[in-house]
Formats: C-alpha cells, sequence, structure tokens
C-alpha cells in the first residue's frame, strides 16, 4: 500500500525556519518525481516545488523561491522541505504528493500544518 | 504562468442530479496534462480525473471528465451523498503545476 506520511510542522516565528519530512512507503521513491502543495486555512490549492527522481531538477512558485529548498533521500525513502524566511503567508497546510507519469498527483499524504506568528 | 479559473465558485445541485463543473485556463492546455480532485473536509485531495478524460484508479464511473484547449468540465452524474466536496482542476507541464481555484458543490 501507497503511503505517504508529513512531519516537522510546527509553530514558527516569522522568519524563522523549519525542516518538514515526508515518509514514503508502498513503492520505490526513487522511481518517481515528488511534489509539496500547500493549503492555507479555508484556501484552495497552491503548488509550491517539484523535484524529479535524482534531485536535478527542482521548479518553484515563485512565492517560495529562494527561501525554500525541495530534496530527496531515495536511499531513506524520504522527501523533504527546507523552509527559510517564513513569513505570516506560509502559514497552511503542507502536503507532500507523489506524480505518476502523465497521471499528475496520484497520492497525498494527511499534510503537515505549519503556523507562522509571533 | 498559466491561470486556471473554475465556475461557479459555489455549485447547488441535489442528490441523484448531474453536476457540471468547468474550468477554464489563460492558454492552451495540452488535454493529457489536465488533472481533476476531490477534496473532503479535513482530508487531502483525491485525484479523480487525468489526461482530461481518464479516471484514475477507483473513481467510480458516474464520474467523467471532457474538454481540450482553454475549457475543460468535470461532470458526476446521479450525485451521491459522498460526492459534496470541493473540486479543483489543475494543469501540469513545462515544470508548472497551476490549480484552479476550486468549485464547493453542496446539497440543495
Amino acid at each position: 500500500e501507497v503511503q505517504l506520511v508529513e512531519s516537522g510542522g510546527g509553530l514558527v516565528q516569522p522568519g524563522g525556519s523549519l525542516r518538514l519530512s515526508c515518509a514514503a512507503s508502498g513503492f520505490t521513491l526513487s522511481n518517481y518525481w515528488m511534489h509539496w502543495v500547500r493549503q492555507a486555512p479555508g484556501k484552495g490549492l497552491v503548488w509550491i516545488s517539484r523535484i524529479n527522481s535524482d534531485g536535478s531538477s527542482t521548479p518553484y512558485a515563485d512565492s517560495v523561491k529562494g527561501r525554500f529548498t525541495i530534496s530527496r533521500d531515495n536511499a531513506k525513502n524520504m522527501l523533504y522541505l527546507q523552509m527559510n524566511s517564513l513569513r505570516a503567508e506560509d502559514t497552511a497546510v503542507y502536503y507532500c504528493a507523489r506524480e505518476e507519469v502523465a497521471v499528475s498527483l496520484d497520492y497525498w499524504g494527511q499534510g503537515t500544518p505549519v503556523t507562522v506568528s509571533s | 504562468d498559466i491561470v486556471l479559473t473554475q465556475s461557479p465558485g459555489t455549485l447547488s445541485v441535489s442528490p441523484g442530479e448531474r453536476a457540471t463543473l468547468s474550468c477554464r485556463t489563460s492558454q492552451t492546455v495540452s488535454s493529457a496534462y489536465l488533472a481533476w480532485y476531490q477534496q473532503k473536509p479535513g482530508q487531502a485531495p483525491r485525484l479523480l480525473i487525468y489526461g482530461a478524460s481518464s479516471r484514475a484508479t477507483g473513481i467510480p464511473d458516474r464520474f467523467s471528465g471532457s474538454g481540450s484547449g482553454t475549457d475543460f468540465t468535470l461532470t458526476i452524474n446521479r450525485l451521491e451523498p459522498e460526492d459534496f466536496a470541493v473540486y479543483y482542476c489543475q494543469q501540469y507541464g513545462r515544470s508548472r503545476y497551476t490549480f484552479g481555484q476550486g468549485t464547493r458543490l453542496e446539497i440543495k
């Protein structure tokens, strides 16, 4: 069974940093591109970033470019999102998701909440 | 970036009826790269349709997708109580993955 489990969310002050993790199981992580998507309270889905299979391609949404870094450790079946210089508007539930080629995001984690507030 | 505009924002339909949700893109999108997701309160999104018209694994055939170019449609026939949720379209390609703002489908 495919499972994605996010962790690392919490309360952080503006300007602070947080590292999110996504543990993958039930499939071979190295065969898939992976994504982070966020959802602010009461708002819609916003794509944040994607990483290809070997980590060599990592596009970002303009809103997080230069502040967030996506990475992966295929040997550990882990996906990460390093978030720096956090702002109040980064407050959201952060989901990791798997991309199946030509199918889009076929499996999602349950999300981890991030609150940026003083 | 390609902007996806969904309409209506909220749709009220009775159980057993049909719901038609629209997604319009600001630029032509390959049909191969248009998806629809369902999200219920407190849950992660679930993939319904990919490639504009292909149902994802386990999705009932009352869900169907159509469209091409800049206009895409999600149709839900014979609405069941569990179908009332928020629906998002998404385009994927060229390293950009944009979502529409969502359509809330509520019970009339």
